[in-house]
C-alpha cells in the first residue's frame, strides 16, 4: 500500500529558501519522484533519487532516506515562478507511481 | 520531439453515458500510464500500460477501462459516467515504466466535466 505525507501550503519570500518534506511507506519501493505542477498545467519532472543522499540540480535539490522513508525537495533563492505545487511520488516495482497530495508554494515579493 | 498529446482536452458529458479518451505518447515511450486528478483526492493512479499490455491498475471501479495500441496510442474508456467522475485525466509516458530510472512526460490532460 501507499501513504504519502507532504504539508499542504508554505509561503516564502523571494531569495529566500524553502525545504519542503515527504515522508512515504511504499510497499515495493525503489525511488522517489519530485514534480512540479503549476495552476492549471500538466506536472513536470523535477528529481528522482534512488540512493540514499544529496541530489542537486542548479536551485532545486532532493534527499532520500530510504531506512526512514523520507524525503525532502530543497528550492533555493525562490523566484516568482516558483510557485508552484509540489509533488513528491514514490515510485514500486509494480510500475506504479503513486503520489502526494502536494504542497502549494507561494512565493512573496 | 513532440510531446504527449492528449485529445480531447475539454468534455461534458451527462450521467449515465461513456466517454473515451485518448493519449498519443512521445515517439519511442513504451510506457503509457493514466491519472485522475481532482481537488479533493489529488492524482491518483488508474492504470499502466507497456507493450499493449496492462501492467498494473489502481483502485478505481471496473467502470474505468483502457488500453494500448500497437503503436503505444492508448485510450481509456469510463461507463456510466457519474457526477464524481468529473475530474482532469492526466496521460504520462515514458521509455519502460517508471522503475528505476524513466522519468514520466506527462500531457495537457483532459477536463472531463460530468453533469
Amino acid at each position: 500500500g501507499q501513504n504519502i505525507d507532504q504539508p499542504t501550503e508554505m509561503t516564502a519570500t523571494e531569495g529566500a529558501i524553502v525545504q519542503i518534506n515527504c515522508t512515504y511507506q511504499t510497499s515495493g519501493f525503489n525511488g522517489l519522484f519530485w514534480y512540479q505542477q503549476h495552476a492549471g498545467e500538466a506536472p513536470t519532472f523535477l528529481s528522482y533519487n534512488v540512493l540514499d543522499g544529496l541530489e542537486e540540480k542548479g536551485r532545486f535539490s532532493s534527499f532520500l532516506s530510504r531506512s526512514k522513508g523520507y524525503s525532502y525537495l530543497l528550492l533555493k533563492e525562490l523566484q516568482m515562478k516558483d510557485s508552484a505545487s509540489y509533488l513528491c511520488a514514490p515510485s514500486s516495482n509494480d510500475y506504479k507511481l503513486s503520489f502526494g497530495a502536494g504542497t502549494t508554494v507561494t512565493v512573496r515579493a | 520531439k513532440a510531446g504527449v498529446t492528449q485529445t480531447p482536452r475539454y468534455l461534458i458529458k451527462t450521467r449515465g453515458q461513456q466517454v473515451t479518451l485518448s493519449c498519443s505518447p512521445i515517439s519511442g515511450h513504451r510506457s503509457v500510464s493514466w491519472y485522475q486528478q481532482t481537488p479533493g483526492q489529488g492524482l491518483q493512479f488508474l492504470f499502466e500500460y507497456f507493450s499493449e499490455t496492462q501492467r498494473n491498475k489502481g483502485n478505481f471501479p471496473g467502470r474505468f477501462s483502457g488500453r494500448q495500441f500497437s503503436n503505444s496510442r492508448s485510450e481509456m474508456n469510463v461507463s456510466t459516467l457519474e457526477l464524481g467522475d468529473s475530474a482532469l485525466y492526466l496521460c504520462a509516458s515514458s521509455l519502460e515504466g517508471t522503475t528505476p530510472y524513466y522519468e514520466q512526460y506527462f500531457g495537457p490532460g483532459t477536463r472531463l466535466t460530468v453533469t
